[in-house]
């Protein structure tokens, strides 16, 4: 039984245009949402969170959207670079700590 | 410089025969986790370390074992693996175990079940 999903195996969008990555959680007893970035032959690292009291966050390029009532959050970049294909992990902490992950979706960007 | 290592980056056992990956880490964490990753699906947390107290996850299959020696250093063995144990295996290392702590990960193992 999956709590994350990420319904998209994988996106492509032009350069410098928008991309944007969903994901639908299930658990409402998760607090924190994390987006991880992975390239091929690398682990996964951190690309940017968001704390269930808020509803957006947003990090140079890269902008995390929240909607609790909906369970769902996205990820936008704007605007997207070739450098940004990779595969993108969304990621919910409950109040352990503990990640639950989706199963990743691969973006690819075109020049 | 690599903060979580994981050795080696390509791991290929035997059906059966015990094999152990290595993950070790100079960020000094408290937290250390094993995930497994198979083609196209979720990383799978299988267990994880808060300082020597380890926490296995209730669909860890018991095939599935780890050490921690000491801060820097956690060990996955798997006793008899399966066809079915061929994965990618995450390291991954967080200060503490608080709902908004990230993870850093190793680049990890991709283990080959002949």
């Amino acid at each position: 039984d999956q709590q994350v999903k990420q319904n998209s195996p994988s996106l492509s969008v032009q350069e410098g245009r928008i991309s944007i990555l969903n994901c639908d959680y299930t658990n409402s007893m998760f607090d924190y949402f994390l987006w991880y970035k992975k390239y091929p032959a690398e682990g996964p690292t951190f690309l940017i969170s968001i704390s269930s009291i808020k509803d957006k966050n947003e990090d140079g390029r890269f902008t995390v959207f929240l909607n609790k009532s909906a369970k769902h959050l996205s990820l936008h970049i704007v605007p997207s670079q070739p450098g940004d294909s990779a595969v993108y992990f969304c990621a919910a902490s409950d109040d352990t700590g503990k990640l639950i992950f989706g199963q990743g979706t691969t973006l690819q960007v075109k020049p | 410089d690599a903060m979580v290592i994981q050795n080696p980056r390509y791991q290929v056992t035997q059906f059966g025969k015990p094999v152990t990956l290595s993950c070790s880490q100079t960020l000094n964490h408290n937290v250390m986790y094993w995930y497994q990753q198979k083609s196209s699906q979720a990383p799978k947390l299988l267990f994880h370390y808060y300082d020597k107290d380890f926490n296995n996850e209730a669909d860890t299959p018991d095939n599935f074992q780890s050490r921690r020696p000491n801060t820097s250093f956690c060990f996955l063995d798997i006793r008899s693996p399966g066809l079915g144990d061929a994965a990618m295996y995450l390291c991954a290392t967080s200060r503490e175990r608080h709902v908004n702590e990230k993870l850093f990960f190793g680049s990890g193992t991709q283990l080959s079940v002949l």
